[in-house]
């Protein structure tokens, strides 16, 4: 398995543009985590999701940011608008049960 | 919810002596207690873990030791080697679906 695949890799976007942030998680792994991490607050839990259910969102910071697990292998996180606060490192993560979580590569999002 | 502390921020080794990270957490439901690391501009990646049905859990070099009567966990890293340098995250599991809190990290240094 390639493990975890997010896409973009990089990401650079005008303040008040829509983004979003893909994620392929490893086959077979029924939980899947968005997290984003600045240096300033580290890593935080936005959103994650079991058996394509969200559970608990209550780390999206605002209204500006959604995110969907339409099946078992996508799921995507978008911030409409985009503001420069908004700029990190977001990681999508999945796990089977209480297993390891594996962590994607990240998307770099910089908002100009 | 949870709230994991993680001290100390920073830690500078000379290469070959050992380095302790502690953490708190404030959940005592918390039952699991992953540690990650990330190297520079990669994805932080699972080095051990424990539940809370062990004190203690060894693999090479690398242990981690949990007291849930006082709600903290370390990790030892003995004989460090310079590629043992990176950030070190220590998480609690506060509910199901392996919902994890990060703490704020340990950037470690090994000296050569």
């Amino acid at each position: 398995d390639a493990g975890v695949i997010q896409s973009p890799r990089h990401e650079v976007t005008e303040m008040g543009q829509e983004v979003t942030l893909r994620c392929k998680p490893i086959s077979g792994h029924n939980s899947l985590f968005w997290y984003r991490q600045t240096m300033m607050r580290g890593l935080e839990l936005l959103i994650y999701f079991n058996n394509n259910v969200p559970i608990d969102d209550s780390g999206m910071p605002e209204d500006r940011f959604s995110a969907k697990m339409p099946n078992a292998s996508f799921s995507t996180l978008k911030i409409q608008p985009s503001e420069p606060r908004d700029s990190a490192v977001y990681f999508c993560a999945s796990s089977l049960g209480a297993g390891e979580a594996f962590f994607g590569q990240g998307t770099r999002l910089t908002v100009v | 919810g949870e709230n994991v502390e993680q001290h100390p921020s920073t830690l500078s080794v000379q290469e070959g002596d050992s380095a302790v990270i502690k953490c708190t957490y404030s959940d005592s439901a918390s039952n699991y207690f992953p540690w990650y690391k990330q190297e520079l501009g990669k994805r932080p990646q699972l080095i051990i873990d424990i539940r809370s049905n062990v004190g203690e859990k060894k693999d090479q070099r690398i242990a981690v030791t949990l007291n849930k009567t006082a709600k903290h966990f370390s990790l030892h890293i003995t004989e460090t080697q310079p590629e043992d340098s990176a950030v070190y995250f220590c998480a609690a599991d506060s509910g199901g679906y392996q919902k994890v809190t990060f703490g704020t990290g340990t950037k470690l240094q090994v000296i050569p």
